[in-house]
């Protein structure tokens, strides 16, 4: 068990549909991290936040979004879902808003299907 | 664009063999992960190597790293079946004031099957 928490587990929708996921971070990490796995895409770095704030973005769609509240846990919010988002997406946490040593721990994932 | 090629995908190996995964990646980058995959679930992390040269070992899986080749490799002594699984192994950009981002670039994945 990683520490890194993650809800729901399983997301079933339709296209068009708006969902969000929830990931807790370890307790004392900063930073959280979203990656999208898919089967097309392989895994691929979303967003990252720290302490609230967006510090870095990779390959995440306009459609979606994420924040990052006081304390500390995050959403990712997909809306205008289209087939194509089913994947299993995961939170990371990180103490700093750097890796000093390469600590990232990732959650078990919110495996989202849109049918 | 910094990339990451894993080799071989789709190895199936038997039980008692040793075996070796390649990761090659595009750019300079001092940190290269590995990651184990067990279906449907999280990743669980291997190894991080994080200089030239550097070699850690656990168990029967033993990672290296050569970033003038900028190549790691991820080898396996006596294979069980236990050790199924997908294997990935990421990059990240080293901040030229030390750490890194945390912005993992993944290889597509070994997914190693090990039949008895």
């Amino acid at each position: 068990d990683s520490g890194v928490t993650q809800t729901p587990k399983h997301l079933i929708t339709a296209t068009g549909q708006r969902v969000t996921l929830r990931c807790s971070p370890r307790s004392g990490d900063l930073s959280v991290y979203w990656y999208q796995q898919s089967l097309d895409q392989g895994l691929q770095f979303l967003i990252q936040y720290y302490n609230g704030e967006e510090r870095a973005k990779g390959n995440i769609l306009e459609r979606f979004s994420a924040q990052q509240f006081p304390d500390l846990h995050s959403e990712l919010n997909l809306s205008s879902l289209e087939l194509g988002d089913s994947a299993l997406y995961f939170c990371a946490s990180s103490v700093g808003i750097r890796l000093l040593h390469g600590e990232l721990f990732f959650g078990e994932g919110s495996r989202l299907t849109v049918l | 664009e910094l990339k990451v090629e894993q080799n071989p995908l789709f190895p199936s190996m038997q039980e008692g063999k040793n075996y070796t995964i390649y990761c090659n990646y595009s750019t300079t980058s001092d940190r290269l992960y590995w990651y184990r995959q067990d279906p449907g679930k999280s990743l669980e992390s291997l190894f991080v190597l994080l200089s030239n040269g550097a070699v850690k070992q656990e168990g029967r899986l033993m990672a290296s790293l050569d970033t003038k080749a900028r190549l790691s490799t991820l080898h396996i002594t006596a294979a069980v079946h236990d050790l199924s699984a997908t294997y990935f192994c990421a990059v990240d950009r080293v901040l030229n004031y030390g750490g890194s981002q945390g912005n993992l670039i993944f290889g597509k994945g070994t997914k190693l099957s090990v039949k008895p």
